[in-house]
């Protein structure tokens, strides 16, 4: 069965640091992978998305993201996270049966 | 653009009262779904649809009724609501199904007393 893990439910980083949120997702075929990110009392945003090729791939305020088959890991990392970056964060796989399996998401907050 | 559109945003219900969620998309997506969001437990489908006249359950479905008459509009129905359906819930639509970008409506809190 399909599933996704995010095995950081909160994460606090000081501005200016750098920032990994880690995604483990358990998929037969080759996976279409997603990043979230949620601010309070709204819907979700796409950040980034991978479905082949380039393993690490980029997308929206400067995050990217990395597959590691391997691993079955699909991290999403930022260089230096700025203060408006204090969300939540999905990671999401897309399945072959038209459904999306969503990870619990990480809380990020993000200190002066 | 309005994108997806979600009314009520905020509702409360007795138990065993019904109610229907409604959900409108003008981007001419195939694709539509429901989720509800409760803490601890990320985001679970509760129905989706493919198409006009199209739908199939999600992860979650008991409880919870949709139909999708038209492309843009899929509405969730609530028969009898129970304290265990007290939740924010999402409507996403995407053009291109499981492997598209989805576009969430801003969510739909419902209390059940």
């Amino acid at each position: 069965a399909q599933s996704v893990t995010q095995p950081d439910i909160h994460i606090t980083v000081s501005e200016g640091a750098s920032l990994e949120l880690r995604c483990n997702y358990s998929y037969g075929a080759t996976p279409y992978l997603f990043w979230y990110v949620q601010s309070p009392g709204q819907g979700l945003q796409l950040l980034l998305k991978y479905f082949s090729g380039d393993t690490l791939v980029q997308g929206i305020k400067g995050f990217e993201a990395e597959f590691k088959r391997s691993q079955s890991s699909f991290n999403l990392r930022k260089p230096s996270v700025h203060w408006s970056d204090a969300a939540e964060y999905f990671c999401a796989v897309g399945s072959t049966g038209n459904q999306f399996y969503f990870g619990t998401g990480t809380s990020l907050t993000v200190i002066p | 653009n309005a994108g997806v559109t979600q009314t009520p945003k905020f509702q409360v219900l007795k138990t065993g009262q019904s109610m229907t969620l409604q959900c409108a998309q003008d981007m001419n997506h195939e694709y539509m779904s429901w989720y509800r969001q409760d803490p601890g437990m990320g985001l679970r489908l509760i129905h989706y649809s493919v198409g006009a006249g199209i739908t199939d359950q999600g992860e979650v479905p008991n409880g919870y009724n949709v139909s999708r008459s038209t492309t843009e509009d899929f509405p969730l129905r609530l028969l009898s609501a129970a304290p265990s359906q007290t939740s924010v819930y999402f409507c996403a639509s995407s053009f291109r199904g499981h492997t598209g970008e989805l576009f969430f409506g801003e969510g739909s809190r419902l209390t059940v007393l």
